[in-house]
Parts: C-alpha cells; sequence; structure tokens
C-alpha cells in the first residue's frame, strides 16, 4: 500500500525556517516526480515545488522561488522541504503527493495526510 | 501562467442527482486536465486524469469530458459520500500545474 506521511509542521516565527519531511513507503520512491502542494486556511490548493526521481530537474512556484528549497533522499525514501524567510502568507497545511507520469503530463495518484505550517509571531 | 476557472464555486444537491461541474483554462489545454475530490480535513483524492480517464478505484459514476479550454466532471447519481470540494488542475504546464479554485458539492 502506497503512503506517504509528512512531518515537520508547526508554528514560526515570521522570517523564520522550517523543514517539512515525507516518509514514503509502499512503493519504488527512487522511481517517481514527487510534489509538494500546500492549501492556505479556507483556500484552494497551490502547487508549490516539484523534484524528479534522481534530482536532476527541480521546480518551484514563483511565490516560494528563492526562499524554499526541495530534495529528496532516494536511500532513505523521504522527501523534503527546506522553508527559509517564512510569512504569513506561507501558512498552509502542506502536502507531499507523488507524480505520474503520462503522455508528456502528469498527474499526482497519492498525497500524504498534510502537516500543517503557521507562520505568526 | 495558465489561469484556471470553475463554475458553479458551489452547489446544493440531492442525492441521486445528476451534477455538472465546468473548469474552464485560459488557454488550451489539449486534455490535460485532472480532477480531483478533497473532504473536509482530508487530502485530495485523484478521480479522472487526461480530461477523461477514471482512476483505479473511483466509481463510474464518475465520468469527464472535454478538451482545448473547456471541460466538465459529471456525477450521474450523486451519493452521500460524493458531498465534497472538487477541484481541476491543468498538467499541460507540468510541472508547474494550477488548479481551479474548487466547487463545493453540498446537501440541498
Amino acid at each position: 500500500e502506497v503512503q506517504l506521511v509528512e512531518s515537520g509542521g508547526g508554528l514560526v516565527k515570521p522570517g523564520g525556517s522550517l523543514r517539512l519531511s515525507c516518509a514514503a513507503s509502499g512503493f519504488t520512491f527512487s522511481s517517481y516526480s514527487m510534489n509538494w502542494v500546500r492549501q492556505a486556511p479556507g483556500k484552494g490548493l497551490e502547487w508549490v515545488s516539484s523534484i524528479s526521481s534522481s534530482s536532476s530537474y527541480i521546480y518551484y512556484a514563483d511565490s516560494v522561488k528563492g526562499r524554499f528549497t526541495i530534495s529528496r533522499d532516494n536511500a532513505k525514501n523521504s522527501l523534503y522541504l527546506q522553508m527559509n524567510s517564512l510569512r504569513a502568507e506561507d501558512t498552509a497545511v502542506y502536502y507531499c503527493a507523488r507524480e505520474i507520469d503520462y503522455d508528456s503530463s502528469g498527474f499526482l495518484d497519492y498525497w500524504g495526510q498534510g502537516t500543517l505550517v503557521t507562520v505568526s509571531s | 501562467d495558465i489561469q484556471m476557472t470553475q463554475s458553479p464555486s458551489s452547489l446544493s444537491a440531492s442525492v441521486g442527482d445528476r451534477v455538472t461541474i465546468t473548469c474552464r483554462a485560459s488557454q488550451s489545454i489539449s486534455s490535460y486536465l485532472n480532477w480531483y475530490q478533497q473532504k473536509p480535513g482530508k487530502a485530495p483524492k485523484l478521480l479522472i486524469y487526461a480530461a477523461s480517464s477514471l482512476q483505479s478505484g473511483v466509481p463510474s459514476r464518475f465520468s469527464g469530458s472535454g478538451s482545448g479550454t473547456d471541460f466538465t466532471l459529471t456525477i450521474s447519481s450523486l451519493q452521500p459520500e460524493d458531498f465534497a470540494t472538487y477541484y481541476c488542475q491543468q498538467s499541460y504546464s507540468t510541472p508547474m500545474v494550477t488548479f481551479g479554485p474548487g466547487t463545493k458539492v453540498d446537501i440541498k
């Protein structure tokens, strides 16, 4: 059974840092691109970042570029999101999601339960 | 950036109703359109990918159609477990995807 379990969320002050983790199991983690998607309280879904299976390709939303860093450790079946210079508008539930490559595109077929990040003084 | 809109933003329906949700892209995205269902406090769940392909395990009452800029998600006979928020997502610009604002389906 595919499982994605996020951790590392919490309360942090504006300008602070936090590192999220996503532990994957039930599939060959090293074969899949992975994504972070967030959802502010009461709002819709926003794609944050993507990393290819071998970490060769990394992408960020403009809203987090230069502040967030995505990485992965295929030996540990883990995905990470280092978040620096946090702002109030980064407050959200952060989900990790597995990406399926399909016809030059893709979709997110499995999602974790999410971890809440609250940026407040 | 490709912008996605959905209509309606919310709707009220009864069990057994046929429900249709529309999603529109700001430019042609071919068939690179996915649909997700999200229940309160839960992660999104993939329903439809590539505009019309049903994800494994998803009931056949869910269907998707469309191409180019206009897409629809149809629930042929609404069930109690279908009350949720539905999001479309364009994957034309994968991996930098964008989601629609969501359509909340609740009980009439």
